[in-house]
């Protein structure tokens, strides 16, 4: 069964580093690709960046310069990091896997609060 | 960046009527995706490859459309449709969504 669980911390303080895990189950991070989608509270999804199956990422430009995606094969796990951040990256930060035609399964998401 | 706009934004549609959303692009897709959101949930896929239903999305759903204009159709809304619609390119990254169409029962 596949599962893809967000955790991480519901409150930063602005300028502070967001980090996030998603944990997964079901698949191997080295057979699928993973990205990150976040969404603010009543707004609409932005792709975030990926991890390739091989290692790579590729990144939304407009984050880019804060960001980072990384993983642990051996935990099944995929982090993400994003610096400096402010009040308008909170939101709903989930991990999706890719399918072969789109992003299959999502995790449940962790709602991530940026204020002092 | 492949902007997406959606609309409307919101509508209401009663049970048995037709509802018809629109997706436009800024520049030309090979492809439009679309994704179900109900409230506090995550996003679910819904179309893909323009007019594919997603594993049990029942059948009066359907997409259509090429290059820069797409639609998304519902023959017959049904209590369960009522939801938020996002269109989806993965043709370029970044890879973008609409803003979104709430589609509330009527």
């Amino acid at each position: 069964q596949v599962r893809l669980k967000e955790s991480g911390p519901r409150l930063v303080q602005p300028s502070q580093t967001l980090s996030v895990t998603c944990t997964v189950s079901g698949f191997s991070v080295t057979s699928y690709h993973v990205s990150w989608v976040r969404q603010p509270p009543g707004k609409g999804l932005e792709w975030v960046g990926a991890i390739w199956k091989g290692g790579s990422t590729d990144y939304n430009s407009a984050l880019k310069s804060r960001l980072s995606i990384s993983r642990d094969t051996s935990k099944n796990q995929v982090f993400l990091k994003m610096n400096s951040l402010q009040t308008d990256d909170t939101g709903t930060y989930y991990c999706a896997k890719h399918g072969p035609h789109y992003f299959d399964y999502w995790g449940q998401g962790v709602m991530v609060t940026v204020s002092s | 960046e492949i902007v997406l706009t959606q609309s409307p934004t919101t509508m209401a549609a009663s049970p048995g009527e037709k509802v018809t959303i629109t997706c436009r692009a800024s520049s030309s897709v090979s492809y439009m995706y679309w994704y179900q959101q109900k409230s506090g949930a995550s996003p679910k896929p819904w179309i893909y490859e323009t007019s594919k239903l997603a594993s049990g999305v029942p059948d009066r759903f359907s997409g259509s459309g090429s290059g820069t204009s797409y639609s998304f159709t519902i023959s017959s809304m049904e209590t369960e449709d009522a939801a938020t619609y996002y269109c989806h390119q993965w043709s370029s990254t970044p890879w973008t969504f609409g803003g979104g169409t709430k589609l509330e029962l009527k």
